[in-house]
């Protein structure tokens, strides 16, 4: 059972334009929600965060929007860049219930 | 800045062998968790552990599975016979609060491979 879902396993942007990484998830009672940055033979490192009483949260070039109503959160980097290249995985909670991940995507940021 | 430690980084035992992961949570850290990601998979929760007590657990985490603080800085996860579909990474985390707006700190993982 798949609560969190991310259905895009891979996306390649240019450097400097707008990268988009989607997930939708199905557990209503869902109430927090993050997303994870991995660089390979690393753990994955927290980088921003969206409580769902809000629908916006932005942090310098790193923006989480949270559509409630569809069950869908997308992280924006904006502008891109090759550092930024790694895995993203999305990961939800329900109160202080352990965090649910996605699958991840694979960004590639070309330089 | 503080980080979570992971020992071994990359594991290989037979199958039917007992695994122990080593995992050094930062030190002011109440709450402990285990992950684990089967190469192309979602990162899976499998338990977490807090006041020297399994607080939760994922059905993923059955009897071959135990977890421990036994000095009050390592936590372990043991294996206890070893499957080959136990070959994946596995993610040590901790975390200051239960809350989740703290986030989890990971560590790098350790790649358990069973052959």
């Amino acid at each position: 059972d798949q609560q969190v879902k991310q259905n895009s396993p891979s996306l390649s942007v240019q450097e400097g334009r707008i990268s988009i990484l989607n997930c939708d998830y199905t557990n209503s009672m869902f109430d927090y929600f993050l997303w994870y940055k991995k660089y390979p033979a690393e753990g994955p490192t927290f980088l921003i965060s969206i409580s769902s009483i809000k629908d916006k949260n932005e942090d310098g070039r790193f923006t989480v929007f949270l559509n409630k109503s569809a069950k869908h959160l997308s992280l924006h980097i904006v502008p891109s860049q090759p550092g930024d290249s790694a895995v993203y995985f999305c990961a939800a909670s329900a109160g202080n219930t352990p965090l649910v991940f996605g699958k991840g995507t694979r960004l590639s940021v070309i330089a | 800045e503080p980080e979570v430690t992971q020992t071994p980084s990359h594991q290989v035992t037979q199958m039917g062998q007992e695994v122990i992961l080593r995992c050094v949570p930062i030190s002011n850290h109440l709450y402990f968790y285990w992950y684990r990601q089967i190469l192309g998979q979602k990162v899976e929760f499998l338990v977490s552990f807090y006041n020297n007590e399994i607080s939760e657990k994922s059905e993923i985490f059955d009897d071959q599975f135990s977890v421990e603080r036994p000095d009050g800085s390592n936590f372990t996860l043991k294996i206890r016979s070893t499957k080959l579909e136990d070959s994946a990474m596995y993610f040590c985390a901790s975390s200051e609060w239960a809350g989740k707006n703290y986030g989890y700190t990971f560590g790098s993982g350790t790649r358990l491979t069973v052959v």
